[in-house]
């Protein structure tokens, strides 16, 4: 079964750092791009970040620039996202999901973990 | 990136049909065939329902259909069942960046 569980979030202080984990299985995780999305609370989704297969290429939402990095291991199956100097309007559930990269599309999605950044 | 635009909320009795638009430009929705749809259900991860305008996964109903004109895709959804009460978002591939995705601000949809 394919499956991605996220982990790693919690309430952390403005300007505090936060690392997120996403352990996928069922799938040759190395194959495949992925990708976080966010909603805050009682908002839409919004797309935060991706990275190809390889590691090698990574993309960013100017909302998260220069203040996120995306990374993977895929000799351990795990996307990652470090998340610096946070914000209050970071606050959100985090989603990983796979990308079907020949038809930019979020396939199989994790159930997220929460962000709460407030002092 | 600035947001597609759905409408807030939609709604339809059983057995009825409904569409959701989602609006964009042509940097997004009318530049590229890679626009998709997700339901969401209260408190639950987005589910994937149809991508590359019209196409659906393995084990979506065919009730969900999709469609696009210009900068403005739909989704259409035919026979309404209740368990179709959800939010929906669209989302699309846009050029306005190296390489991103753009949602809409989602819809909610009532089942009378």
């Amino acid at each position: 079964e394919v499956q991605l569980l996220e982990s790693g979030g919690g309430l952390v202080q403005p300007g505090g750092s936060l690392r997120l984990s996403c352990a996928a299985s069922g799938f040759t995780f190395s194959s495949y791009a992925m990708s976080w999305v966010r909603q805050a609370p009682g908002k839409g989704l919004e797309w935060v970040s991706a990275i190809s297969g390889s590691g090698g290429s990574t993309y960013y939402a100017d909302s998260v620039k220069g203040r996120f990095t995306i990374s993977r291991d895929n000799s351990k199956n795990t996307l990652y996202l470090q998340m610096n100097s946070l914000r209050a309007e970071d606050t959100a559930v985090y989603y990983c999901a796979t990308i079907m990269i020949t038809s930019y599309t979020f396939d199989i999605w994790g159930q997220g973990t929460m962000v709460t950044v407030s002092s | 990136q600035s947001a597609l635009t759905q409408p807030a909320s939609v709604s339809g009795s059983p057995g009825q049909s409904i569409t959701i638009s989602c609006t964009g430009t042509s940097s997004d929705v009318g530049g590229y065939n890679y626009v998709s749809w997700y339901q969401q259900h209260p408190g639950k991860a987005p589910k994937l329902m149809i991508y590359e305008v019209s196409n659906r996964p393995s084990g979506v109903s065919n009730r969900f259909s999709g469609s696009k004109s210009g900068n403005t895709a739909s989704l259409t959804i035919s026979g309404l069942q209740a368990e179709d009460e959800a939010d929906y978002y669209c989302s699309s591939y846009t050029s306005s960046s190296t390489l991103a995705w753009v949602f809409g601000g989602g819809t909610k949809l009532t089942v009378l």
